[in-house]
């Protein structure tokens, strides 16, 4: 299995409030993801990175950035938390460009009331 | 907005019926990849294919892409409760950035 961890795996917050979650990779992989799943829509691509302070947007990245400071971490930050961000949040990590594998971490899942 | 759709969006069926999942697009692709997700864990690699026509097998599954490579589809024969899971197809666009469809929930019964 690959080395990524997810922190924290559960979390129930207020809106309004400011959440971070973080993903940790013991693989030394290039490039980082975070995915939001939500019933029938399969992954949503919300930011990804391609290297120490680079990242950018995908799908649904309003409401959401991130930091990449180390190759191993790369964080999700919620500014002010929304009822509509409440979901299961998934980081992934990939290597070599081509035909290559996301793999992923066992997910967070986060609340908001 | 999703550029991969997948049909059906859930599927229920019995232990040892063989089943169909599909995965379409308006656009053409290099390549397609399939994930499986089981309950609680994230997306694994099941396979890629990278040609028109291709199909691959991996024990009872069997993948194809279609000639025009905008679409796909994954048969599962005699399926087996161990076969419960989402299914998702994913495209790998340029920088590496892996967009997943809607998913198909299947539950085998047994």
């Amino acid at each position: 299995d690959a080395g990524i961890t997810q922190s924290p795996r559960h979390k129930v917050t207020e809106t309004g409030t400011p959440v971070t979650l973080r993903c940790h990779q013991t693989e030394n992989h290039r490039y980082m993801y975070w995915y939001r799943q939500d019933p029938g829509h399969g992954l949503r691509l919300i930011h990804y990175s391609y290297g120490v302070k680079d990242t950018d947007k995908g799908e649904v990245s309003d409401g959401y950035s991130v930091s990449r400071s180390k190759t191993e971490d790369f964080l999700l930050t919620l500014e002010s938390a929304t009822s509509s961000q409440t979901s299961v949040y998934f980081c992934a990590i990939s290597d070599r460009t081509g035909y290559t594998e996301a793999f992923f971490g066992q997910g967070t899942r986060l609340t908001v009331v | 907005t999703q550029l991969l759709e997948q049909s059906p969006q859930f599927l229920s069926i019995q232990e040892g019926e063989n089943l169909t999942v599909y995965c379409n697009s308006s656009s053409v692709f290099s390549s397609l990849q399939w994930y499986r997700q089981e309950p609680g864990e994230g997306p694994v690699l099941l396979v890629t294919v990278v040609t028109g026509g291709e199909v691959k097998k991996l024990k009872r599954l069997t993948f194809q892409f279609g000639d025009a490579r905008k679409d796909s589809s994954l048969h599962i024969t005699a399926a087996q409760p161990g076969d419960t899971g989402l299914y998702l197809c994913a495209r790998v666009r340029t920088g590496n950035q892996f967009y997943f469809g809607t998913g198909t929930s299947l539950t085998v019964i047994p």
